[in-house]
Parts: C-alpha cells; sequence; structure tokens
C-alpha cells in the first residue's frame, strides 16, 4: 500500500534553533518528493522537489534529503524564525504521475 | 503573476443543504486539482483536470460532489447534499502541465457544515 507517515506531529522549538522534520514512505515505483510548507489559512508552497538521482536539495535555510534505498527523507531548518511557525507537508509521486500526501508536521516557533 | 483565485473563503450551511466553490487557476496551467483537508490532515485529492477533461476522480464521492471546468480555465466545485463529514477545507490547486510540476495552491475555503 502507498504510504507516506511524517514525524513528529507536532514540534515546538526556540526561535534560533535548528529541526529537522522526517517523512518514510512506501510509495513505489518512486518519481519524486516534495516537500511543502503550509501557512495557518493558506494553501501549501512548494518549498523542495527532489528526484530519484538527487540525495539533497537547499531553498534557503532549509534542506531537504532523500535517501531512495530507505524511502526517507529529511527537511532540516537551520537558525529557526517565527515566520517558520507552520505545517510541513512531504508528498511523493509515483511514475504513474499518482501523489500522495503525508499528514504533515506542524511547527511552532516561540521566542 | 496574480496566483489561483478561490472564492468564498468561509462558508457556514446546514447539513443537507447546497454549496459551490469556485477556482480560477494561474493562467496558462493546464491542470488543476481539487483537494479535501480536514483538520490535522494532508490534503486528499478529490478530482484532477487536464484542461476541461478529467484525469482522477477516483476520490471524489459522486453521490454529493461534482466538479466542472467546461472551458478549461476555472472550474467549480459543488456538494449536494451537504454532510457534517464535509467540513474541511477544500483546496484548488494548478500546475502548467501534468502531475510532474510544482502545484500552486489557492488560499482555500473553509466549509463549516452545520
Amino acid at each position: 500500500k502507498n504510504q507516506v507517515e511524517q514525524s513528529p506531529q507536532s514540534l515546538i522549538i526556540l526561535e534560533g534553533k535548528n529541526c529537522t522534520l522526517q517523512c518514510n514512505y512506501t510509495v513505489s515505483p518512486f518519481s519524486n518528493l516534495r516537500w511543502y510548507k503550509q501557512d495557518t489559512g493558506r494553501g501549501p508552497v512548494s518549498l523542495t522537489i527532489m528526484t530519484f538521482s538527487e540525495n539533497t536539495k537547499s531553498n534557503g535555510r532549509y534542506t531537504a534529503t532523500l535517501d531512495a534505498d530507505t524511502k526517507q527523507s529529511s527537511l532540516h531548518i537551520t537558525a529557526s524564525q517565527l515566520s517558520d511557525s507552520a505545517s510541513y507537508i512531504c508528498v511523493v509521486t509515483n511514475t504513474g504521475n499518482q501523489f500522495y500526501f503525508g499528514t504533515g508536521t506542524s511547527l511552532t516557533v516561540i521566542p | 503573476e496574480a496566483g489561483v483565485a478561490q472564492s468564498p473563503r468561509y462558508k457556514i450551511i446546514e447539513k443537507r443543504q447546497s454549496v459551490a466553490f469556485w477556482c480560477n487557476p494561474i493562467s496558462g496551467h493546464a491542470t488543476l486539482y481539487w483537494y479535501q483537508q480536514i483538520l490535522g490532515q494532508g490534503p486528499k485529492l478529490l478530482i484532477q483536470f487536464q484542461n476541461n477533461g478529467v484525469v482522477d476522480d477516483s476520490q471524489l464521492p459522486k453521490d454529493r460532489f461534482s466538479a466542472e471546468r467546461l472551458k478549461g480555465v476555472d472550474s467549480t466545485l459543488k456538494i449536494q447534499p451537504a454532510k457534517l463529514e464535509d467540513s474541511a477545507v477544500y483546496l484548488c490547486a494548478s500546475s502548467p502541465s501534468g502531475s510532474t510540476d510544482t502545484q500552486y495552491f489557492g488560499p482555500g475555503t473553509r466549509l463549516t457544515v452545520l
């Protein structure tokens, strides 16, 4: 069964600290993996996209990694800011262009 | 460049009533998606259009939900009759050509069914 699981479900960190969010998937055959950021009351916004051959991709303070062998991805946020408070959603697409959403990790950054 | 527009932003109805949502995708985007996002969950794809044709509607509850994109541009999603469990945010997204492209999401319509 094609699934995308994210952990932790929620996370609270102090401003300026780093954090790492996890995404494990069973989607096969794999095409690409995206991380989205969803602010409260808004639609998701794409942060990164990685294909099978890519194992790291950065977007400012966001760095995503992909291990296609273990079917795991992580999103690392460096020097967190209050504006990073949001839900982060992992989406995996298979080669048939079907995509599977994780349930997201809710991140709260406190001063 | 204008983003994906949705209206209304909020809607409150009683169960068994009907409701319709409207979406205007980014100009030139061929693919349009409707998602249902229940509080605390990730978005669930309801229907995907490529121009004015349906690509995937396997998770659309067709007994009560319908969607159309008649001219291959804007789209409407209708629920008739609504149930309590339909309370959710309905997100519209568009992409330039297909599922491999990045999707651009609208702000969503928050539906509350009483």
